[in-house]
């Protein structure tokens, strides 16, 4: 069955790089592709990214400066990094698979980052 | 990038009630997509393409629009309804959603 799970770490201090993992069961990174969403502590949904099935990416225009999708084919990885953290960077990451149509058809359970000194 | 106005931003609803959630587009899109997520957990698929609901989800929600104007209908509320409903589109990039809609048990 499909699975997707975040691994990363839960405290960064600010103006440091976040590094998270979503590993992924089921389905090829090369066949679907997989979105980053973030989420604040009691607030909405935000994009923040995807790496296509092809292997190039997209980005959230407020936060490309500081961001960077990349994946691992051989072992089925999607890699999310963000560098110069600030607090309002806090929130829950998920990684998210499309379906075949533009929309979410999976996603892992998220990864809650707290970006405080 | 299109804004999507979710209204009401919270409702309570009882049992066997009927509720519906709009969602407003800043422009014209081609379809709507729902998610649900109760606390903890992450959002679930709920309606795709609109109308079509993803698999597991009851028969008692329906979604309907066009262009700028959609929305999720409960037939009759259940108690695990209760839960926060968001809106997506991506006829453009990048994908948005709706600032999502609370539903709480009357």
């Amino acid at each position: 069955q499909v699975r997707l799970k975040e691994s990363g770490p839960r405290l960064v201090q600010p103006s440091q790089t976040l590094s998270v993992t979503c590993t992924v069961s089921g389905f090829s990174v090369t066949s679907y592709h997989v979105s980053w969403v973030r989420q604040p502590p009691g607030k909405g949904l935000e994009w923040v990214g995807a790496i296509w099935k092809g292997g190039s990416t997209d980005y959230n225009s407020a936060l490309k400066s500081r961001l960077s999708i990349s994946r691992d084919t051989s072992k089925n990885q999607v890699f999310l990094k963000m560098n110069s953290l600030q607090t309002d960077d806090t929130g829950t990451y998920y990684c998210a698979k499309h379906g075949p149509i533009p929309y979410f058809d999976y996603w892992g359970q998220g990864v809650m980052v707290t970006v405080s000194s | 990038e299109i804004v999507l106005t979710q209204s009401p931003t919270t409702i309570a609803a009882s049992p066997g009630e009927k509720v519906t959630i709009t969602c407003r587009a800043s422009s014209s899109v081609s379809y709507m997509y729902w998610y649900q997520q109760k606390p903890g957990a992450s959002p679930k698929p709920w309606i795709y393409d609109t109308s079509k609901l993803a698999s597991g989800v009851p028969n008692r929600f329906s979604g309907s629009g066009s262009g700028t104007s959609y929305s999720l209908t409960i037939n009759t509320m259940e108690t695990e309804d209760a839960a926060t409903y968001y809106c997506q589109q991506w006829s453009s990039t990048p994908p948005t959603f709706g600032a999502g809609t609370k539903l709480e048990l009357k």
